[in-house]
């Protein structure tokens, strides 16, 4: 069974200190792994995809990072603005998956002032 | 473009009443899921579709739960009867199913069962 760990739960900042969220996934073959941002009262915005280990993505302050075991979204410098919840998910290889992701419970970052 | 669109954003009703929550999916995907949200449980994946037919329903929570696709563009889960339990965020999210399929949510239903 295909399973997504996240930490750590809560991350609280103070702006323009940089830190770094994890994803530990367990799947019997990667598809993908997808990092999303859900703010209070609204879904999931997608950010980022990644295929294979050892490939990188940014976007302004965030960059997403990939190994066999793990992904990191690193945050440069963070403004209050990139509060918010950020979610990881999997996604499996096999022709019957459909486009299924599996998530993780999301890392709750709130970047003060 | 437009997104996933979902209805209605909110909803209160009594415990024993029907509801119905709708989503029409962006245009020329393929696939559609349904999800619940809680402080609890996080994301859980309810149902999916494949070209409007159920292929997984495994996470219905019970018999009360129900949804249709009866064409591309529209999508239904009802909940009959209704219990305090149900209270939840409800999100929709379609994709396209090309490679590693990006799922794009829509901005859910806000569900209370009193």
């Amino acid at each position: 069974e295909d399973q997504v760990t996240q930490s750590p739960e809560a991350l609280r900042l103070q702006e323009g200190e940089s830190s770094s969220l994890n994803c530990s996934y367990t799947v019997s073959g990667l598809r993908g792994l997808f990092w999303y941002r859900q703010d209070p009262g609204k879904g999931p915005e997608f950010l980022f995809t990644l295929y294979s280990a050892g490939e990188e993505k940014e976007k302004e302050r965030l960059k997403a990072t990939l190994t066999k075991k793990e992904s990191f979204l690193h945050i440069t410098a963070p403004k209050p603005e990139d509060s918010a919840t950020y979610l990881c998910a999997v996604q499996a290889t096999g022709g019957t998956s459909y486009g299924k992701l599996t998530f993780g419970q999301g890392t709750i970052l709130t970047v003060h002032p | 473009d437009a997104g996933v669109i979902q209805s209605p954003r909110h909803e209160v009703t009594e415990m024993g009443q029907e509801v119905t929550l709708r989503c029409k999916p962006i245009s020329g995907h393929n696939s559609l899921f349904w999800y619940r949200q809680t402080m609890m449980r996080g994301l859980e994946l309810l149902i999916y579709f494949n070209n409007n037919v159920p292929i997984d329903d495994s996470g219905m929570p019970e018999d009360r739960f129900s949804a249709k696709m009866p064409n591309a563009s529209f999508s239904t889960l009802k909940i009959q009867p209704s219990e305090p339990r149900d209270s939840a965020v409800y999100f929709c999210a379609s994709t396209a199913l090309t490679g590693a399929s990006t799922q794009y949510f829509g901005p859910g239903t806000r569900l209370l069962v009193l």
